[in-house]
């Protein structure tokens, strides 16, 4: 079935490396998406990596894919406490349609 | 260059109303997304319009919903006789061509 699951929690030490993990179940999505989402605000488009791209870097934020594996990693570099919030990973599910199917996300929480 | 517009912000319904959500999309964007949120959940995929079609409607609840995005003015998200269920976030985005998607800030509905 379609599904993306994502660890619901992650507490680290402003400074650290934070590192999201995302797995998804359908693997013929030409994009796969990065959302950040502060308290009561809308989404924010953070990143995106094509799915025959392994890596993708951003300034702090380094975007990895195992196909293989079907599992989307997001790495916040030297992270900040205006990093808190929640960050969705996103699938569309299938080449060509639009729809996103949402991760449930990982809240992070920076500890100064 | 705005973004996704949506109002309003807070919406307050007693059981039994009419709820009416409204979304412009960015500025050149023809593609608008409706999507649900319910309390510490992801987002949910409700519909994609492009002007003055629906193109996919599967996330859509088949009684009491509806959604249109006329030629001109706002893409409407309509919800008859709310029940205390329909309490949520309900996000639009829109895109162009591509696949990115962007978010508005949101409509909170509350169902009293």
């Amino acid at each position: 079935g379609e599904d993306v699951e994502q660890s619901l929690f992650l507490s680290v030490r402003e400074g650290d490396s934070s590192v999201i993990n995302c797995t998804y179940t359908d693997s013929s999505s030409t994009y796969l998406y990065w959302y950040k989402q502060e308290p009561g605000a809308g989404l924010q488009l953070l990143t995106y990596i094509f799915s025959n791209m392994d890596m993708k870097q951003d300034q702090r934020l380094t975007v990895l894919l195992n196909k293989k594996d079907k599992h989307l990693s997001l790495r916040i570099a030297d992270t900040q406490t205006g990093d808190s919030a929640i960050y969705f990973c996103a699938d569309p599910m299938d080449t060509g349609r639009r729809a996103l199917t949402f991760g449930s996300g990982t809240r992070l929480q920076v500890q100064p | 260059n705005a973004g996704v517009m949506q109002n309003p912000r807070h919406l307050v319904r007693r059981r039994g109303q009419e709820a009416r959500l409204r979304c412009s999309p960015m500025k050149g964007h023809s593609h608008v997304y409706w999507y649900r949120q319910l309390p510490e959940e992801g987002l949910k995929f409700m519909v994609y319009l492009q002007k003055e079609n629906i193109i996919d409607e599967s996330g859509m609840p088949k009684e009491r919903f509806s959604a249109e995005f006329p030629k001109e003015g706002p893409s409407i998200l309509r919800i008859q006789q709310v029940v205390r269920g329909d309490s949520a976030a309900y996000f639009c985005a829109s895109s162009l061509e591509t696949y990115e998607q962007y978010f508005g800030p949101g409509t909170r509905l509350t169902v009293t």
